[in-house]
Parts: C-alpha cells; sequence; structure tokens
C-alpha cells in the first residue's frame, strides 16, 4: 500500500524558536498533501490543503503567517511552525493523496503519516 | 465540519464482533462513508468505504443503510489490537478531498 513518512517523529524546542516537520509520499506521488493538527484527547483537526506548485489553502482560523506550508515536489510537502510558542505543543499528522485502482473504479485515497510530536518548552 | 455522530465509547469482548455505529442523517448523493482507525499516538489508518452498496474486504465489513443516513462498521473477530479509535467520516466526491474528523469512538477490546 502507498506508505506516507513524517520527520522527525517528535521534537522538542525552546519557545520563539522555528520548527519543520517533513511529510514525505514513498512509494507515489501526491499533488495533494494535507496536514493535521491534533490535541492530546482530541480528534484530528485539519489545517490545511498543500498542493503542489501552489500555495496551501488554509482551514479558517489557522494562521497561514504562522504555520508555513511548502510543496515544492510530488513526493514531499513541508510545515514550518514559526516562532512556536508552548500552545503550539501538538501531535502533527500529514497525509497524501493518491490514486488508486479499486474493484470497480479508481479513485482518490488518503494516507496518513505517522505523526510528529511537538513540544515546546 | 464533521458531519457524523458517534458513540464516544464501546467496549467489545476479544473474539467477538463488534459494531460501531455512525449516524450521517445529512450525507449527500454524492457523498462516501469512510471509516479510519487511530491507535494511540499514530497516524489514522485506513479501513473501508463506501457509497450505497455494503463493502467488505479483510479488515472489515461496512453496513449502509438504504436511506443512507447511518451506517456500522463490523470487525468481525476483534482483537486486542483493534483497541483504538475509530472515525467515521463523510467526504464528497467532486471535491479537494479533504477529511474532516468527528470525535469517534473509542474501542476497546477487552480480553
Amino acid at each position: 500500500g502507498a506508505v506516507v513518512s513524517q520527520h522527525p517523529s517528535w521534537v522538542i524546542c525552546k519557545s520563539g524558536t522555528s520548527v519543520k516537520i517533513e511529510c514525505r509520499s514513498l512509494d507515489f506521488q501526491a499533488t495533494t498533501m494535507f496536514w493535521y493538527r491534533q490535541f492530546p484527547k482530541q480528534s484530528l483537526m485539519l489545517m490545511a490543503t498543500s498542493n503542489e506548485g501552489s500555495k496551501a489553502t488554509y482551514e479558517q482560523g489557522v494562521e497561514k503567517d504562522k504555520f508555513l506550508i511548502n510543496h515544492a515536489s510530488l513526493t514531499l510537502s513541508t510545515l514550518t511552525v514559526t516562532s512556536a510558542h508552548p500552545e503550539d505543543s501538538s501531535f502533527y499528522i500529514c497525509s497524501a493523496r493518491a490514486l488508486l485502482a479499486g474493484r470497480k473504479s479508481s479513485y482518490n485515497e488518503q494516507f496518513f503519516g505517522p505523526g510528529t510530536r511537538l513540544t515546546v518548552l | 465540519d464533521a458531519k457524523t455522530t458517534q458513540p464516544p465509547s464501546m467496549d467489545c469482548a476479544e473474539g467477538r464482533a463488534a459494531n460501531l455505529p455512525c449516524n450521517h442523517s445529512t450525507i449527500s448523493g454524492n457523498e462516501y462513508v469512510y471509516w479510519y482507525r487511530q491507535i494511540h499516538s499514530q497516524g489514522p489508518q485506513y479501513i473501508i468505504h463506501g457509497l450505497k452498496n455494503n463493502e467488505t474486504n479483510e479488515m472489515a465489513s461496512l453496513i449502509i443503510t438504504e436511506d443512507r443516513k447511518s451506517s456500522t462498521l463490523i470487525l468481525p473477530h476483534a482483537t486486542l489490537r483493534d483497541t483504538a479509535v475509530y472515525y467515521c467520516i463523510v467526504r464528497p466526491t467532486n471535491t479537494g478531498n479533504q477529511f474532516y474528523f468527528g470525535t469517534g469512538t473509542s474501542l476497546t477490546v477487552i480480553p
């Protein structure tokens, strides 16, 4: 099946620093990737949709200048948390859309990465 | 915004079938029903999806009511490794494929 990786798997940083998280589709090309955030004991919240070669589309309430997304290639999207603060501590998860061959027809599917645990001190 | 309602938690005895319900009463004709699960501190894992007909794969079965307003995910023989949060998601076929997760059901499989 389609595999999505994230790096790093966890990171601890000081308040005010910036952190970059990478999301890679390992065995397929993904024109669209998605970034989610998940706080403890809560569900996943979609942050933004990342399209290769164009600007990301952010969900309402997500600061685009704070969460910089770059989708420079068909296999890599990056999320940079700028000037991180303790309230940004969370589990960040990406997903990538793949075109698969189904039983009846091809269909688009999302595959999720393992997540990145960010702790801001 | 999530368009589904699920019970917050359920228990199931190991080896028995786990039946997880989902209400999606406002579902539109072009929206699929997807099921994902998330084991603690991992990314969500795809289980199954369907539009109108019931579906079955190696992991589970999906039963969708005739009016499509609700569905049930069935894990035929639950194991301890099936303990996870299960998310039911409805998603249009003609959009950017965004998923909006609801609160999910925390399934605990009991030995």
